[in-house]
């Protein structure tokens, strides 16, 4: 069975820092890993996909990395602001099954 | 703007009584698929729909049931609506690359 994991499951942080979430995934044929983040009571925004055949993404002070190989994923954001607090899901698309199957997400409070 | 739409955004009901949450996507995509989400659990799919008339089960789709008679629209079904399908609800509209979710539908059956 696939799945997906997040950790930590909670991290809180001063503004400022850099941070690295962490995902791994058991799928062996993953067609592309998606990292989203909800608000709370909201819905997914699309932050960073990554194709299997690539390595990373970047959009403004994020970047995504992906290593198939060892099955993990990281987001790495820099410079966090108060903002970036939000819940933060990992998501691998399987091109076996055609699924999306999700992390549990790890919650991210940046302190002021 | 490519977007999907889910109405409601919240509904309150009662068990036993037939609802049906709505899904539209203007991106003409051909999959399309239903997820609940609860705390501890994350997100679980429950219905996929990879084109019109082709529907699966995904991993949560007991209590449920869709429809696909048109590419937009991909409505969600609860004929007879527990308590235990309190939950909050996304559609989902997918290219080959990346999914674009809807806003969610918060639902509570008392």
């Amino acid at each position: 069975k696939q799945e997906v994991t997040q950790i930590p499951a909670a991290l809180s942080v001063p503004e400022g820092e850099n941070l690295v979430l962490n995902c791994s995934f058991t799928d062996s044929a993953i067609y592309n890993l998606q990292w989203f983040r909800q608000d709370p009571g909201k819905g997914l925004t699309s932050l960073l996909l990554i194709q299997s055949s690539q390595r990373e993404q970047t959009s403004g002070r994020l970047n995504a990395s992906l290593d198939k190989s060892s099955g993990r994923s990281t987001l790495y954001i820099a410079a966090s602001q108060p903002g970036d607090s939000a819940t933060y899901l990992c998501a691998s698309f399987s091109s076996n099954t055609g699924k999306l199957i999700f992390g549990q997400g790890t919650t991210l409070q940046v302190k002021p | 703007e490519a977007q999907v739409t889910q109405n409601p955004r919240y509904l309150i009901t009662v068990t036993g009584k037939k609802l049906t949450v709505t899904c539209s996507q203007n991106m003409n995509h051909e999959y399309m698929s239903w997820y609940r989400q609860d705390p501890g659990l994350g997100l679980r799919q429950i219905y996929y729909s990879m084109n019109v008339e082709v529907t699966d089960k995904g991993d949560v789709p007991e209590g449920y049931k869709v429809s696909r008679k048109e590419k937009r629209n991909f409505p969600l079904i609860l004929e007879s609506p527990s308590p235990n399908q309190t939950s909050l609800y996304f559609c989902a509209s997918t290219t080959s690359n990346e999914q674009f979710f809807g806003p969610g539908t918060r639902l509570t059956v008392l």
